[in-house]
């Protein structure tokens, strides 16, 4: 059964801290991993990662992917409070429509 | 552009009762997706339909049924409501195949007594 495991679950850190966010996956025939942040509401996407040690870049975001080892990170360089939501990672395989979520990490930053 | 819409944004239920969850989205997408969200559970996909005429289930199908009435529009049944369908209902739509972004809607919660 395809699985995506996110840690920690929870995380709170001062403001201007570095965090890494984890992201392990087991998915059949894998095709994509996909990385969103959840606000009060509805996911927002963050990045889409296909290929290994290719690192994709947004501000002080950042992601890359290892598909030897399965797993993902989601960097976040010196973190405001506006940072502060649950992230969430999902895998997806070829020939599929469906994605598979991990339960998110909560992020909180402190002022 | 509206993106993806959701109706209503609150509901409460008694156990037993029916009711239609409404999507709607205006970008032209092709695949629409049902998740519910419950704490400590990420999101989870109930249905999903790749294609306007086409419906297939996910991780936690029983107890809904959809229907995708056109292009535009995905909508989620629940018959006979349950106590454990109390959850944060979520729709999302993606252009095509290739095209890996999901957009959300802004969410339904449910409450079932």
């Amino acid at each position: 059964e395809d699985k995506v495991v996110q840690s920690p679950l929870s995380l709170v850190v001062h403001e201007g801290d570095t965090v890494t966010l984890n992201c392990s996956y087991e998915v059949t025939n894998f095709r994509s991993l996909l990385w969103y942040k959840q606000e009060k509401k509805a996911p927002t996407f963050l990045f889409m990662l296909t290929s290994s040690g290719i690192e994709k870049k947004s501000g002080r975001l950042s992601s890359i992917l290892d598909k030897k080892e399965l797993f993902s990170i989601l960097n976040i360089t010196a973190t405001q409070t506006g940072d502060s939501a649950v992230y969430l990672c999902a895998g997806a395989g070829s020939g599929t429509y469906k994605y598979i979520f991990g339960t998110g990490t909560r992020l909180k930053v402190l002022a | 552009n509206a993106g993806v819409t959701q109706t209503p944004k609150f509901q409460v239920l008694k156990t037993g009762q029916s009711m239609t969850l409404q999507c709607a989205q205006d970008m032209n997408h092709n695949s629409m997706y049902w998740y519910r969200q419950d704490p400590g559970m990420g999101l989870r996909l109930i249905y999903y339909s790749a294609s306007e005429g086409t419906t297939d289930k996910g991780e936690v199908p029983n107890g809904y049924n959809v229907s995708r009435l056109n292009k535009r529009e995905f909508s989620l049944r629940l018959e006979s409501a349950a106590p454990s369908q109390t959850s944060v209902y979520f729709c999302a739509s993606r252009a095509l195949q290739g095209q890996e972004t999901q957009y959300f809607g802004p969410g339904t919660r449910l409450l079932v007594l």
